[in-house]
């Protein structure tokens, strides 16, 4: 069985611009969540989806954005860019998300000059 | 108020030694699930352990085990004869509903042969 796969895995972007990462999830799962992780302010949850809605989101600048398809593939948004968004952005995927398992991907990092 | 608590920034131990990992959880729910996660230098978290709130019964895994407490809000984590692919950063996580996981900040683990 597939794990969740994240893409692209590294990528560098100028200030200002925008972004767009991608997240498959394991199949059969339909809940996609989000995380951004930074040395300083460590693992924070940006949102969370299931069957193309969201259902919780983290405290964040509208800049940050996301939806889910209806094959449940996230994809989430970073526009106008500013150097503190570099992290690393973790998708996790849960069959319900009743219980709080989730199994993460690898992570997009991001690195904004 | 949520709050995971890992206060061991960093440990460093010889291969073969064991090493206990310090969680201190805060909620008020009565119903939570704690976890342990592993993040090797791949970036990938990977899941090691989920308990229920009504479920103080420890357990023994290999060479990893866990020890839940509730009078104490604590979830520890030990790693017996450590090796040099423990190496690792490992993470507490709280989660109370509301499909948001709460991360402590992380103890970096360095195991040297």
């Amino acid at each position: 069985k597939a794990g969740v796969t994240q893409t692209p895995r590294y990528l560098i972007k100028t200030r200002g611009q925008q972004v767009t990462l991608s997240c498959s999830p394991i199949s059969g799962h339909r809940s996609v969540s989000w995380y951004q992780q930074t040395p300083g302010q460590g693992l924070q949850f940006l949102f969370e989806y299931f069957s193309e809605t969201q259902r919780n989101k983290g405290n964040f600048p509208g800049r940050f954005s996301g939806r889910q398809f209806s094959n449940s593939r996230s994809e989430m948004n970073v526009s106008t860019l500013e150097l503190g968004d570099s992290a690393l952005y973790l998708c996790a995927s849960s069959f319900i998300r009743g219980d709080g398992e989730a199994f993460f991907g690898q992570g997009t990092r991001l690195t904004v000059v | 108020a949520q709050k995971v608590t890992q206060a061991q920034t960093e440990i460093s131990v010889v291969e073969k030694e064991d090493v206990t990992l310090d969680c201190v959880y805060e909620t008020r729910d009565t119903t939570y699930y704690l976890f342990w996660y592993k993040q090797p230098p791949s970036g990938e978290l990977v899941f090691l352990i989920r308990r229920n709130s009504f479920d103080e019964q420890n357990e023994i895994s290999g060479r990893y085990s866990w020890n839940f407490q509730k009078s104490t809000s604590s979830f520890n984590f030990t790693i017996t004869a450590s090796q040099v692919v423990d190496s690792a950063v490992y993470f507490c996580a709280l989660y109370t509903g509301g499909f948001k996981t709460i991360f402590g900040a992380g103890t970096r683990l360095f195991v040297k042969a």
